[in-house]
């Protein structure tokens, strides 16, 4: 079975440049989550989709924005980039069956420098 | 804000030795999730808690939630260079869907 995954795997752009990251999440999976990871650092919460629909936003500014599709992939859009958004850009996708927890499986990210 | 505090940052070791990791935070969450990452890769699940109190084990691997769901410890015993990682702890609270906060981790290293 095919894990997620995630396009490109590693981006270099140049500041003021837009970016469009991509990921599959597992087959049956209906929520995926973004996530930012500055090195040495723990992953920061971005987006998670449900069902195409927004259903957790964290604090990033408005530079960044994603959507869900039908088939239940995701982009992350990020637009008039900055230097300090170089980093790793993790996808996570969760089925959000089954109670109080929502188990996440992660994509192996895309590297983004920006110039 | 969440935060969740993650101790030690950094843990270098003799193979065999135990060790323990901390998570700590002010907020309550849903439920409480450990994580290993590697190099290049994305974090891997290892184990999540739910209820407080709640105890599991995964092979040398002891996960602890506390009683009120604030705090939560990774204990790994006879610890080998093949537990060398990164660890996560990272926690779930509702807001309509979900929204996940992760510690800084703790940088494993297990000297053979």
């Amino acid at each position: 079975d095919a894990g997620v995954t995630q396009s490109p795997t590693h981006l270099i752009k140049t500041r003021g440049q837009h970016v469009t990251l991509r990921c599959s999440p597992i087959s049956g999976h209906k929520s995926v989550s973004w996530y930012q990871q500055v090195l040495g650092q723990g992953p920061q919460f971005i987006f998670q989709y449900y069902e195409k629909e927004e259903r957790g936003r964290g604090n990033f500014p408005d530079r960044f924005s994603a959507r869900q599709f039908p088939n239940y992939s995701s982009e992350l859009n990020v637009n008039a980039l900055l230097l300090g958004d170089s980093a790793l850009y993790l996808c996570a996708s969760s089925s959000m069956t089954g109670g109080n927890y929502n188990e996440q499986f992660f994509g192996p990210g895309t590297r983004l420098t920006v110039l | 804000t969440q935060l969740l505090e993650q101790s030690p940052q950094f843990l270098s070791i003799q193979e065999g030795e135990n060790l323990t990791v901390y998570c700590n935070s002010s907020s309550v969450f849903s439920s409480l999730q450990w994580y290993r990452q590697e190099p290049g890769e994305g974090p891997v699940l290892l184990v999540t808690v739910v209820t407080g109190g709640e105890v599991k084990k995964l092979k040398r691997l002891t996960f602890q939630f506390g009683d009120a769901r604030k705090d939560s410890s990774l204990h790994i015993t006879a610890a080998q260079p093949g537990d060398t990682g990164l660890y996560l702890c990272a926690g779930l609270y509702r807001t309509g869907g979900f929204k996940t906060i992760f510690g800084a981790g703790t940088r494993l290293f297990v000297k053979a």
